[in-house]
């Protein structure tokens, strides 16, 4: 079947520092991935996405990259602000277009 | 470009009581997809619409519905709701789904059962 495994969280990091959220998924097929964000009492927005293996998604400084062979789509951006503090939810599509969501984890930047 | 619509964004209902949900898409977008968001169970997918057909549908039991109108705009419907119904439901539309497509997400209507 499909499913999305991600990170447990909270993680808080102080602001300018690394942030990795490790994401892997088991799905048959090819599944497109993707990374959502939301912010408190919104929904949910598309960060980026990656829809065959090697594909590199970035968007605002974040960063990840399909790896079929690992069966991951780590999320990466090299110096967090303040303004990231959110959820981050890892996401795979596969047929029958509905999304399969990882359970969250929760980003807090303190300055 | 209006994004997609959720209405109302909170609802407060009795358990027992039964409660409708609507989702106004993307102009042009022909795919409404449904979610519902908890604590405990995460984002699970309710069910898919394209052209007011239910195209895909996840696993709730039959108190949860939906329907789509000839314009895209979509409605889900909770009958006899339970405590535990209580949630964050998120539509997202689509130009016709699928991989390629990039789908876009509402806001949500928070959903408490008393």
């Amino acid at each position: 079947g499909n499913s999305v495994t991600q990170m447990e969280g909270p993680v808080t990091l102080s602001e300018e520092a690394f942030l990795t959220i490790n994401c892997t998924y088991t799905a048959t097929g090819y599944p497109s991935l993707f990374w959502y964000v939301q912010y408190p009492g919104e929904g949910l927005q598309l960060l980026l996405k990656a829809t065959k293996a090697d594909d590199k998604g970035s968007n605002k400084g974040f960063e990840a990259t399909y790896r079929k062979e690992t069966t991951s789509f780590h999320l990466e951006k090299g110096s967090v602000q303040v303004s990231d503090s959110a959820v981050y939810f890892c996401a795979l599509q596969n047929t029958g277009n509905q999304f399969y969501f990882g359970t969250g984890t929760s980003l807090t930047v303190i300055p | 470009k209006a994004g997609v619509t959720q209405t109302p964004r909170y609802l407060i209902k009795t358990r027992g009581q039964q409660v409708t949900l609507s989702c106004s898409p993307i102009s042009g977008h022909r795919s409404v997809s449904w979610y519902q968001q908890t604590p405990g169970q995460g984002l699970q997918f309710l069910f898919e619409y394209f052209s007011e057909t239910q195209r895909n549908k996840g696993n709730f039991p039959g108190r949860f519905s939906g329907r789509q109108f000839s314009n895209s705009r979509s409605e889900m419907n909770v009958s006899t709701l339970e405590l535990g119904d209580s949630a964050l439901y998120l539509c997202a539309s689509s130009l016709s789904g699928g991989n390629n497509y990039g789908y876009t997400f509402g806001s949500g209507t928070r959903l408490t059962v008393v």
